[in-house]
């Protein structure tokens, strides 16, 4: 198994630009979520899946946007990148969620700058 | 809402001492904690999961446990190697929507 996998690894944006990260998992996983990490704050929840079809909001969703098409993939996109949008990006996946066992795998992370 | 504090935010020890990092949180109603290792420029590495009803859990040199009713957990590190050196984070799941909430972790610097 790959596991979670994110592409691209790096990016560099212009303000105003938009993109799409991707985030993908072969594990059958029902759960998947989009969370940034910044010096300071920690890693934040952006987005999260509970299963294809179905997405929800976390703490910090403004400036993005997910869908859930498959299992397997979860892509975020930045609609007009801002410079506040400048972060490390990790997707992580999960096989159930709302359950009592839960670990959670996190991929390599995109490490996004917007000038 | 969930906090998550992870005291001190950095550590340094000399190779082969036994450690100890510690994470509190804010509400006991979790599903479970689950500590990470993060080696700079990378991802997260899941370490230990401890679920609400555990105590502790224990993978080779590393010993996670859990007090619920005082929103503690450490991870013991037991004989220290400068490999260990990272940042250690500790995340809790309260609530349905299995969303972790972080702590900012403790960077732990292993000297030879």
């Amino acid at each position: 198994n790959a596991g979670v996998t994110q592409t691209p690894k790096f990016q560099v944006l212009k303000t105003g630009q938009s993109m799409t990260l991707q985030c993908a998992q072969d594990m059958n996983h029902e759960y998947m979520s989009w969370y940034r990490q910044d010096p300071g704050m920690g890693l934040r929840l952006i987005h999260y899946s509970v299963g294809a079809g179905i997405t929800d909001q976390g703490e910090v969703p403004n400036g993005y946007n997910v869908s859930r098409s498959t299992t397997e993939d979860f892509p975020l996109r930045l609609l007009s990148a801002a410079p506040s949008q400048t972060s490390v990006y990790f997707c992580a996946s999960t096989l159930t969620w709302g359950r009592a066992y839960n670990e959670q795998f996190f991929g390599p992370g995109t490490r996004l700058t917007v000038l | 809402k969930q906090e998550v504090t992870q005291i001190p935010a950095a550590l340094s020890v000399p190779e082969g001492e036994n450690l100890v990092l510690n994470c509190s949180f804010t509400d006991s109603a979790i599903y479970n904690l689950q500590w990470f290792r993060q080696d700079p420029g990378k991802g997260l590495t899941s370490l230990l999961l401890i679920q609400s009803s555990q105590r502790e859990q224990t993978s080779g040199r590393l010993n996670a446990s859990l007090d619920k009713s005082s929103g503690r957990s450490t991870l013991y590190i037991a004989a220290s190697q400068p490999g260990d050196s990272a940042t250690y984070l500790c995340a809790v799941i309260t609530g349905a929507n299995s969303k972790l909430t972080f702590g900012k972790g403790i960077t732990l610097s292993v000297r030879p």
